[in-house]
């Protein structure tokens, strides 16, 4: 049992290139995060999916899109990035029912540095 | 909108130490409290969480209570250990589909 897994663990890009950040869970769970890490700010959220099919957008969604063709993947996608988007980013994917009060678990993280 | 503020760091302590650190929240209604803990190199892990006033959350010898009446969730813990160290963010999650608000993040140094 991974739990959830990312890839890449880091990237390098330029400007304005582009690029997909695969997240997988196989814990069967319903809905999807994604956030990203900034220092002094927390995590905060991009998109997120509460089912295979769907997506939604989060706090910073500008920028990002997503999509979530299977149930366990959950890809984040920059089509041109910038350098505002260096970051770390994180995966999470939490079960459905119990109101507000389920965990979420994350995956290990992918360093983005945009050059 | 909601938001989450916790205490600056780095806090360093020693180990024995008393640890505390403070959480104030604003939202609406009745969000889920919650600790996460992220250790070098690795993903969140939840520590601990409350989901309705004066609910305590423990784990670990870690220890928070949902304070309705001063908007709070302070984690706490009596006596720590070198292999605390990490960075703690407090989190609520309201309104559907769990999605987490966080604060900035406090980092732990405990030193032998």
């Amino acid at each position: 049992n991974a739990g959830v897994t990312q890839t890449p663990k880091f990237r390098v890009l330029k400007t304005g290139q582009s690029m997909t950040l695969l997240c997988a869970q196989d814990m069967n769970h319903e809905y999807m995060y994604w956030y990203r890490q900034d220092p002094g700010m927390g995590l905060r959220l991009i998109h997120y999916s509460v089912g295979e099919g769907t997506t939604a957008k989060g706090e910073v969604p500008d920028g990002y899109n997503v999509s979530r063709l299977k149930k366990q993947n959950f890809l984040l996608g920059l089509e041109s990035a910038a350098p505002s988007q260096t970051s770390v980013y994180f995966c999470a994917s939490g079960r459905t029912g119990g109101g507000n009060g389920n965990e979420q678990f994350f995956g290990p993280g992918t360093r983005l540095t945009v050059l | 909108g909601d938001s989450v503020t916790q205490m600056e760091g780095p806090v360093t302590l020693s180990e024995e130490a008393f640890l505390t650190i403070n959480c104030t929240y604003t939202a609406t209604g009745y969000p889920s409290l919650f600790w996460y803990v992220q250790y070098p190199g690795e993903g969140l892990q939840l520590l601990l969480k409350a989901t309705k006033a004066d609910d305590k959350g423990s784990n670990k010898g870690f220890e928070a209570t949902y304070r309705k009446e001063t908007t709070s969730f302070h984690l706490e813990k009596g006596s720590v250990q070198v292999s605390d160290s990490a960075v703690y963010f407090c989190a609520l999650a309201r309104g559907g589909y769990n999605k987490l608000i966080f604060g900035a993040g406090t980092r732990l140094a405990v030193h032998p």
